[in-house]
């Protein structure tokens, strides 16, 4: 059973678009979203995350939404750039911990020139 | 860089070689992660030790083996490995109380 979905399993974008990525969760109780960024040969690393008592965050180009009625939010990506092309991953967990973080099964972005 | 080092960075190995991931932090953090990255798949959270202890152990075959000698080091034991567990080992870390993981590079395994 897949906690957290994510689509598109991939997107092409020009540069200077907007990327959306989405991700629904089916338990009620998660009460943290983080979205993490992983390029090849790397990692993933922590991009921007959210809590449920906000609908919006934005840091920079990056935005997510949160929609906790329909258990929904997503990544948007502005004026999105070729160093933006990597692999995305939502997460969420219950109580802010990071002991049971739960990952969507990535989007990989491609940002063309 | 993000001050968790694992080692090796790429591993080959034989069904019935024994040979060990190792990783290392020092970023004072209090939880240590294994987590498996398959392509296709989501990231498969393997073993979680909180101050040293293992709080958590997702169902992964006994040939994979964790330990924690104190709160900067991990390493993950292999042992009478399969073909299908070749994939990225990723370690990670972080505190329990602010749910941020801090990834390493990860270790590329695959198993003949």
């Amino acid at each position: 059973q897949q906690q957290v979905k994510q689509s598109p399993q991939s997107l092409i974008v020009q540069k200077g678009g907007i990327s959306i990525i989405n991700c629904a969760y089916e338990n009620t109780a998660f009460d943290y979203f983080p979205w993490y960024q992983q390029f090849p040969g790397k990692g993933p690393a922590l991009l921007i995350a959210i809590r449920p008592d906000v609908s919006e965050k934005k840091e920079g180009r990056f935005t997510i939404s949160f929609n906790k009625s329909a258990k929904q939010f997503s990544l948007h990506i502005m004026d999105s750039q070729p160093g933006d092309s990597a692999t995305y991953f939502c997460a969420a967990s219950k109580q802010g911990g990071s002991e049971k973080l739960v990952f969507g099964k990535g989007t990989k972005l491609t940002v063309n020139p | 860089e993000t001050g968790v080092t694992q080692t090796p960075r790429h591993l080959v190995m034989g069904m019935t070689n024994k040979k060990s991931l190792k990783c290392e932090q020092h970023l004072g953090h209090n939880a240590m992660y294994w987590y498996k990255q398959s392509a296709k798949k989501p990231l498969e959270l393997m073993f979680v030790y909180s101050l040293e202890e293992r709080v958590e152990n997702n169902s992964v075959p006994s040939r994979f083996s964790p330990e924690c000698p104190n709160s900067s080091h991990l390493f993950l034991h292999l042992h009478t490995l399969q073909p299908e567990d070749s994939a990225l080992y990723l370690c990670a870390s972080g505190t329990t109380n602010t749910g941020e993981l801090f990834f390493g590079e990860g270790s590329r395994l695959t198993v003949l």
